[in-house]
């Protein structure tokens, strides 16, 4: 959706790199969720962020949502194989009823 | 067991058939979806449902049917499928209200020759 970009598309790391994920809404967000896909497989819950300036960290992953509310980056610290898969996020809007808009995704790949 | 079961998980069909996928949950979520993932597209809502007598189109809804036959299963129907319907079927559950992520269960590839 234009509504939602996110950037890069592809992204191919050392392991043990740091690397960023940034997903850009055109208008303000209520929610902005964040999920990982293995190629050909469901998504699988991340974390969720509401708040201006809100930060979330789980594992070596941490997420975080601007102060204006319409970017979001996803922060991965010293990256290991299993952090490789295709990363989205999804934007919920007020008014859309709990219905998410996806970005297009960001293909990570993490090289030995 | 999975929370979020899609059937069948693979599917080769030809242009002009019916045909059904089927999503069971055990959740005991009120809002299912279903989407579909293509390519470069990311994921795009087809249908979702707010409960058993809600029924709401999504952004891509044409070619397309559901029933809701439970609060637990929500299963989505190509009435004549055709080629460009070859994509990765998504269902998903929510709990509802807002702050509620969406899961998903492992998806449905569909291909149309």
């Amino acid at each position: 959706s234009q509504e939602l970009e996110q950037s890069p598309q592809s992204l191919i790391v050392q392991e043990g790199k740091n690397l960023t994920i940034n997903c850009t809404s055109s208008k303000t967000l209520y929610g902005l969720y964040w999920y990982k896909q293995k190629y050909g497989e469901g998504l699988i819950f991340l974390m969720m962020l509401q708040k201006g300036g809100e930060e979330k960290s789980h594992e070596k992953i941490t997420a975080k949502l601007d102060e204006k509310k319409q970017q979001s980056s996803l922060h991965i610290t010293a990256s290991q194989p299993s952090h490789a898969g295709i990363y989205l996020c999804g934007a919920e809007y007020t008014g859309t009823a709990s219905k998410l808009t996806f970005g297009t995704g960001t293909r990570l790949q993490v090289t030995l | 067991d999975a929370d979020v079961t899609q059937t069948p998980r693979n599917r080769i069909t030809k242009t002009g058939k019916r045909i059904m996928l089927e999503c069971s949950q055990t959740k005991g979520h009120d809002r299912m979806y279903w989407y579909r993932q293509d390519p470069g597209l990311g994921l795009r809502l087809i249908y979702y449902s707010f409960d058993v007598k809600d029924i709401n189109k999504g952004e891509i809804s044409d070619g397309y049917s559901v029933s809701r036959q439970a609060q637990a299963k929500f299963s989505l129907s190509l009435e004549s499928a055709i080629p460009n319907q070859t994509a990765l079927y998504f269902c998903a559950t929510s709990a509802g209200a807002f702050d509620q992520p969406q899961h998903f269960g492992d998806g449905t590839r569909l291909s149309i020759l």
